[in-house]
């Protein structure tokens, strides 16, 4: 089983519409619960971080966090076509050194 | 400010062919880190060095050298390239290192075919 599972889609939605995007990860150890975004032939960048359960919003973005069931989401609310991309979780284990899990992405397309 | 340079951007070996990958950061950054990205596999570490002077492997470092060259740069050198070594490579780095939270800073990649 891998530690970070995540559909790879890819999920298209029109315009407007509300993207839900989700992770499942196993290890209870985890504390740091990151979402990257990586647009075609580009690196990762962060688009939110939390380590704590429950919601965190920055705009139309909202990241959310369930512990207890080892679920992790993401919201984007008003879906634009520059939203077009594909979404990584990754989730920081503190332990030892910075090490971070990543998910293998959903890739998003908004149609105008 | 830069952030993450890496260079190549492209690159076509042969089977047995070698190479360094070249990556620089110039956000004073501590920890660096090696990503391959594969279809379907998603971010898998490499190499990373904690600070200037470490390295240790990751979860794939097989067929794989790095150096440390000084704190803004790290490099990663492929021996002896193989077919399955085709991918793209990330470098990234992070401010504080060992349990930190930082974020991980990204360069635009290496897209590398071994053939």
């Amino acid at each position: 089983q891998k530690e970070v599972e995540q559909d790879p889609g890819p999920l298209s939605v029109p315009e407007g519409a509300i993207v839900s995007l989700n992770c499942t990860y196993s290890n209870s150890a985890f504390q740091y619960f990151m979402w990257y975004r990586q647009y075609s032939r580009k690196g990762p960048e962060l688009l939110m971080y939390t380590y704590s359960s429950g919601n965190k919003e920055d705009g139309r973005f909202t990241a959310q966090v369930d512990k207890s069931s080892k679920y992790i989401s993401l919201f984007i609310r008003d879906s634009q076509p520059s939203d077009s991309a594909t979404y990584l979780c990754a989730i920081l284990n503190s332990g030892g050194y910075q090490k971070v899990t990543f998910g293998t992405g959903t890739k998003l397309q908004v149609i105008p | 400010n830069a952030g993450v340079t890496q260079t190549p951007k492209f690159q076509v070996l042969k089977t047995g062919q070698s190479m360094t990958l070249q990556c620089a950061q110039d956000m004073n950054h501590n920890s660096m880190y090696w990503y391959r990205q594969d279809p379907g596999m998603g971010l898998r570490l490499i190499y990373y060095s904690a600070s200037e002077g470490t390295t240790d492997k990751g979860e794939v470092p097989n067929g794989y050298n790095v150096s440390r060259l000084n704190k803004r740069e790290f490099s990663l050198r492929l021996e002896s390239a193989a077919p399955s070594q085709t991918s793209v490579y990330f470098c990234a780095s992070s401010g504080l290192g060992s349990y930190s939270t930082d974020t991980q800073y990204f360069g635009p990649g290496t897209r590398l075919t071994v053939l």
